[in-house]
């Protein structure tokens, strides 16, 4: 069956960096694009950006441009999102979403939790 | 940045009568292949959000009947038919695009009454 197994909670201080990473299983790691999509305490779901894991190209939502960076090791199945400088209002359960926009393929992550805090 | 604008923005529902949410994005969802392509997702209590919808109207694998979607150009529903316990948190649109930047909307939260 399809799995994507995200990485522990992570604690960081602020302007350190945090590396989440989405471990895929049960399918052609390649053939999906991961997406990436956080959700701070008690708020909604925001999308931050995908991977395409055949190519490696990325697209980042314009407000994490410059702190978001997505990579794939396609030897591992393994997506990667790594955010940089770090600030309080980054705290957040970070997601992975591998899914295809016609066809029906959508699978998650459990979710990771990062928590910003000096 | 596409802006997609749902409502309402809470949603109480008496068990087994139907509910509706509207969502409007700022632009067209329509690609060069002619199709559309609108997503919404479901986010129960403590939970992962999982997809319901794709293309405006595609139930995903497992996705129960009394869930609908519709709508064209930038005006999107999604229906519940008959409401039951389960379907009870935030429900989502998305355009569903690798082409576009994409935005959630603010959600909808649904409750029982």
């Amino acid at each position: 069956q399809v799995q994507l197994v995200q990485s522990g909670a992570e604690v960081r201080k602020p302007g350190a960096s945090v590396k989440v990473s989405c471990k895929a299983s049960g399918y052609t790691f390649i053939h999906y694009y991961i997406h990436w999509v956080r959700q701070a305490p008690g708020q909604g779901l925001e999308w931050m950006g995908w991977i395409n894991p055949n190519a490696g190209n990325t697209n980042y939502a314009q407000k994490f441009q410059g702190r978001v960076t997505m990579t794939r090791d396609t030897s591992v199945s393994t997506a990667y999102m790594e955010l940089s400088s770090l600030r309080s209002d980054d705290t957040a359960v970070y997601y992975c979403e591998a899914y295809s926009p016609n066809s029906p393929f959508d699978y998650w992550g459990q979710g990771t939790l990062v928590t910003v805090s000096s | 940045d596409i802006v997609m604008a749902q409502s309402p923005l809470s949603l109480p529902v008496t068990l087994g009568q139907p509910a509706s949410i509207s969502c409007r994005p700022s632009q067209s969802l329509v690609h060069s292949d002619g199709d559309t392509y609108l997503n919404w997702y479901q986010q129960r209590p403590g939970q992962s959000p999982r997809r319901l919808i794709y293309q405006v109207s595609r139930r995903d694998s497992g996705v129960p009947d009394r869930f609908s979607g519709s709508g064209s150009g930038t005006d999107f529903t999604l229906k519940i038919s008959r409401v039951e316990a389960e379907d009870v948190g935030v429900y989502y649109c998305m355009p569903g695009t690798h082409w576009l930047p994409n935005t959630f909307g603010q959600g909808t939260k649904l409750e029982i009454k």
